[in-house]
């Protein structure tokens, strides 16, 4: 089974600040890697898949990148409405796994 | 625009069946190459999938829930359900429905809380 590991667990940052995820894969997933926003109370959002292919709507200051084990999502000027736990996903041949999600925090 | 909705008992008692139904809705459940699926969170905690199911009804199951969970689809009624049997408290969770997209989640309803207690 593939597991996803995702740092920072925590990250404390101010608006404008420009933030990097890391999300890693304990065997190569090829760019079959997807991110995800979720805030308090509400359903995930997709962001981004394919590693690095923006979903329709989601703002271009968002963006991914990697490949095999190792991903980033990049936030290039954090907004206010950015603020929410980020999640990396994948797809093997056991099912669907989550990485453990990345919360960002107003500093 | 596809919107899922999942409805269902928000209380359930401790050895019984859970069972969830999510309606689709801007879209025929039978139309594109989707895969439809639930996944759940429990309260604090990160994201959980349970299964996926095929309009065809082929179904594909997390291997620590597969000796409990049963998906089906009604194509007649656009929607698909869960059943989660012999629940327990660490079953407590929101329970979202979601459209798979080739490997990802692309369409989730807005999820319900179920809880496990007598």
């Amino acid at each position: 089974d593939i597991q996803l590991t995702q740092s920072p667990s925590f990250l404390s940052a101010s608006v404008g600040d420009r933030v990097t995820i890391t999300c890693r894969a304990s065997q190569g997933i090829s760019s079959y890697l997807a991110w995800y926003q979720q805030k308090p109370g509400k359903a995930p959002k997709l962001l981004i898949y394919a590693a690095s292919t923006l979903q329709s709507g989601v703002p271009s200051r968002f963006s991914g990148s990697g490949s095999g084990t190792e991903f980033t999502l990049t936030i290039s000027s954090l907004q206010p409405e950015d603020f929410a736990t980020y999640y990396c996903q994948q797809l093997n041949s056991y099912g669907f796994t989550f990485g453990p999600g990345t919360k960002v925090d107003i500093k | 625009q596809v919107q899922l909705q999942e409805s269902g008992p928000g209380l359930v008692k401790p050895s019984q069946t859970l069972s969830l139904t999510c309606t689709v809705s801007g879209g025929s459940i039978s139309s594109g190459s989707y895969y439809w699926s639930w996944i759940r969170q429990p309260a604090g905690k990160g994201l959980e999938w349970i299964g996926r199911i095929y309009t065809s009804g082929s179904t594909n199951y997390n291997p620590s829930l597969k000796s409990r969970v049963t998906i089906s689809v009604d194509t007649s009624k656009n929607q698909f359900s869960l059943k989660l049997s012999s629940v327990t408290a660490a079953d407590t969770a929101v329970y979202y429905c979601a459209r798979v997209s080739w490997y990802y989640f692309d369409y989730w309803g807005q999820g319900t809380l179920v809880t496990v207690s007598s």
